[in-house]
């Protein structure tokens, strides 16, 4: 089955011990990025990634890090999470724009991040 | 810079009564709409799509057509279920259609009662 897995679902941490929420897509998707999701604000692009080794900041791209070294697995890492990052947050991925003209975004389940 | 706006929610309706969510853009060029809804604790997913003025995408039971006369996308649809209930965004692309250019509204949270 063609999908986005995101773990873990929920998690709660404390404010400055680093996390790592894991996102992996089995479509051979070029694709990916990140998102979070707060009430009043909707989905905002954390970062996102075009290609193996490619990654470029979104709109609120503070306070977190991603990685992509292999096609299927675009990690979010917070090195220092802080309470303002608590969120929902979202995976997804997609075929590039010359491949997948008009090509939907997959989504994850999400991941619910509590920081305190 | 490109946005959308959607109208605020929650939006309550009783079974089987006629749904519309209203959706406004603001692109340079000419975008792709699209609609994504979100059912509780589950990730967004695609629910139509129209790439050029005047096209209409249907899925489901809903539409929307591309105005760009008054650049709106309004989703509606004629008869909702409790089912319907669920977070709908509606969203554009000015890179060809590529989700690395999509922008999102806030979503607008539709209830339906029985």
């Amino acid at each position: 089955e063609a999908q986005v897995t995101q773990n873990p679902r929920y998690l709660i941490t404390v404010t400055g011990k680093k996390l790592t929420v894991t996102c992996s897509q089995n479509m051979n998707h070029e694709y990916m990025s990140w998102y979070r999701q707060d009430p009043g604000l909707g989905l905002r692009q954390i970062y996102y990634s075009m290609n193996v080794e490619v990654t470029d900041k979104g709109d609120v791209p503070e306070g977190y890090k991603v990685s992509r070294k292999e096609k299927r697995n675009f990690p979010l890492i917070l090195e220092s999470p802080s309470p303002n990052q608590t969120s929902l947050y979202f995976c997804a991925s997609s075929l590039p724009r010359d491949r997948g003209y008009n090509s939907p975004l997959h989504f994850g389940n999400g991941t619910r991040l509590t920081v305190t | 810079g490109n946005s959308v706006t959607q109208m605020e929610g929650p939006v309550t309706l009783s079974e089987e009564a006629f749904l519309t969510i209203n959706c406004t853009y603001t692109a340079t060029g000419y975008p792709s709409l699209f609609w994504y809804v979100q059912y509780p604790g589950e990730g967004l997913q695609l629910l139509l799509k129209a790439t050029k003025a005047d096209d209409k995408g249907s899925n489901k039971g809903f539409e929307a057509t591309y105005r760009k006369e008054t650049t709106s996308f309004h989703l509606e649809k004629g008869s909702v279920q409790v089912s319907d209930s669920a977070v709908y965004f509606c969203a554009l692309s000015e890179t060809g259609g590529g989700a690395d250019g999509l922008t999102f509204g806030k979503g607008t949270h539709l209830i339906i009662q029985p």
